[in-house]
């Protein structure tokens, strides 16, 4: 069954650095989402991405970060000034082309800010 | 926004125990999704149920959207099934497309 992928499996980085987090979705997706779980709390939503542009963004979403689809198989996720509180995991997910469609996530990015 | 509660929030079961997990939701949803988080932090998609009663082996799931609420029922528990369960409803119409998740049960299956 298509997965999708996410790189690396964990990232430790110093605080005010940038951080770039990868992402392979299932290739006939058409929808794509990240996602942020601060240890021991719900898995909250941060962006969702069509079309190559920004469809919503949850209040999280400031303007340290940032989303990019650079080709026709990756999808980033940037820190630009990484905080403390950027310390999170982060999932990627993509959907089928009709929105009702369930969301498949990705194994998930552990970041930690030093 | 809308509220997504999940109870208990945590359940210790002894290996072979039966359970029922509970979501209840506070507004009308376009579908729902049960995840398991395993001990390394995976998200398992168990099911994506907008309404009616799914069937996947030892799992079961159950969503009465008039009602706002959907059900996950594990049966002969085993210690592999320990971890966090989540469930997901999803919301769409005009730019929206997201899925806001549940507070989570934490369960400890025990041998």
């Amino acid at each position: 069954e298509p997965e999708v992928t996410q790189t690396p499996s964990h990232q430790v980085t110093q605080m005010g650095q940038e951080v770039i987090l990868r992402c392979v979705p299932i290739s006939n997706h058409l929808y794509f989402y990240w996602y942020r779980q601060i240890l021991g709390q719900k898995v909250e939503f941060l962006v969702s991405f069509y079309n190559n542009e920004i469809s919503e963004k949850s209040e999280i979403f400031d303007d340290q970060f940032s989303v990019e689809r650079p080709d026709g198989s990756n999808f980033t996720l940037k820190i630009r000034s990484t905080k403390l509180e950027d310390s999170a995991m982060y999932f990627c997910a993509s959907s089928y082309l009709d929105l009702n469609q369930p969301q498949h996530f990705g194994d998930g990015t552990r970041l930690s800010i030093l | 926004g809308i509220q997504v509660e999940q109870s208990p929030p945590d359940l210790i079961l002894q290996e072979g125990a039966n359970s029922t997990l509970r979501c209840n939701f506070s507004d009308s949803v376009n579908n729902l999704q049960w995840f398991h988080q395993n001990p390394w932090g995976q998200l398992i998609n168990l099911f994506y149920i907008p309404s009616g009663t799914k069937q996947n082996g030892r799992l079961s799931a159950t969503t009465v959207a008039t009602e706002r609420y959907s059900l996950l029922y594990i049966s002969s528990s085993q210690t592999t099934d320990s971890g966090v369960y989540f469930c997901a409803v999803l919301i769409y119409g005009g730019a929206t497309n997201k899925l806001i998740f549940g507070t989570g049960t934490l369960l400890a299956v025990q041998p």
